[in-house]
């Protein structure tokens, strides 16, 4: 286990239905991520969270919206997906937002697979 | 655009044999580089990292060199086994970006027996 947790790992959902991710670290960090994974692209960073407060959303559109009620828990909450929005949806945590070093690696969860119908 | 890129999107090795994974990066005020290994069903997990003033860093069956010259990033894993199975993804920090961290698109290892 990395310390981040990601739930459901799988998620099938329609067009219509609303759904959430939900990710949780113990690691004590300050900054939250989500990015997103498809096939044979490169990690798209979509949020960043740094004490709870939003620092940087990437042009995600509005059917997309995070949630960070705390610096350990950082949530997704969709609706009205496409079908091209299926992918695997990564959390990361750090100490701090900002470049990388090596105290302040980006630590990725499992991730949540995510088939839209 | 600036990009990381990798130069195989594929590599099959021998189990035992060293593998060589490649990375062009193209923004030479990229200072820190790191190496992630992705196993299916899992997330991308940290290996190891090097900052622009080394060109050689060693780990455990791993070792990263960083060419400056020519930016050009390479992950070596000795005597490769079936466990190294995996996509392996390079990524730098953009400071054209904020110091973001840049992700490369990938390359799958397969290790086998």
């Amino acid at each position: 286990e990395t310390g981040v947790t990601q739930t459901p790992r799988h998620l099938v959902m329609g067009m219509t239905n609303k759904k959430s991710l939900k990710c949780e670290q113990h690691l004590g960090h300050n900054a939250m991520y989500w990015y997103k994974q498809s096939a044979k692209k490169p990690l798209e960073l979509m949020f960043v969270y740094s004490l709870e407060e939003r620092v940087e959303n990437n042009s995600v559109p509005s059917r997309f919206s995070p949630e960070c009620p705390n610096s350990s828990h950082l949530f997704l909450h969709l609706h009205t997906l496409q079908p091209e929005d299926s992918a695997l949806y990564l959390c990361a945590s750090s100490l701090v937002v900002g470049p990388s070093s090596g105290a302040n690696v980006l630590t990725f969860g499992a991730g949540s697979r995510l088939t839209v119908l | 655009g600036e990009s990381v890129g990798l130069h195989l999107p594929t590599l099959s090795v021998q189990e035992g044999d060293n593998s060589i994974i490649n990375c062009a990066y193209s923004n030479s005020a990229s200072d820190y580089f790191i190496w992630y290994k992705q196993e299916s069903g899992k997330g991308p997990q940290f290996i190891i990292d090097i900052r622009s003033n080394m060109d050689k860093r060693q780990g455990q069956r791993v070792t990263v060199l960083l060419n400056k010259t020519v930016k050009h990033l390479s992950l070596q894993i000795a005597a490769t086994q079936p466990g190294d199975s995996a996509v392996y993804f390079c990524a730098e920090n953009d400071y054209n970006q904020g110091g973001k961290l840049i992700f490369g698109q990938g390359t799958e290892l397969s290790v086998k027996p």
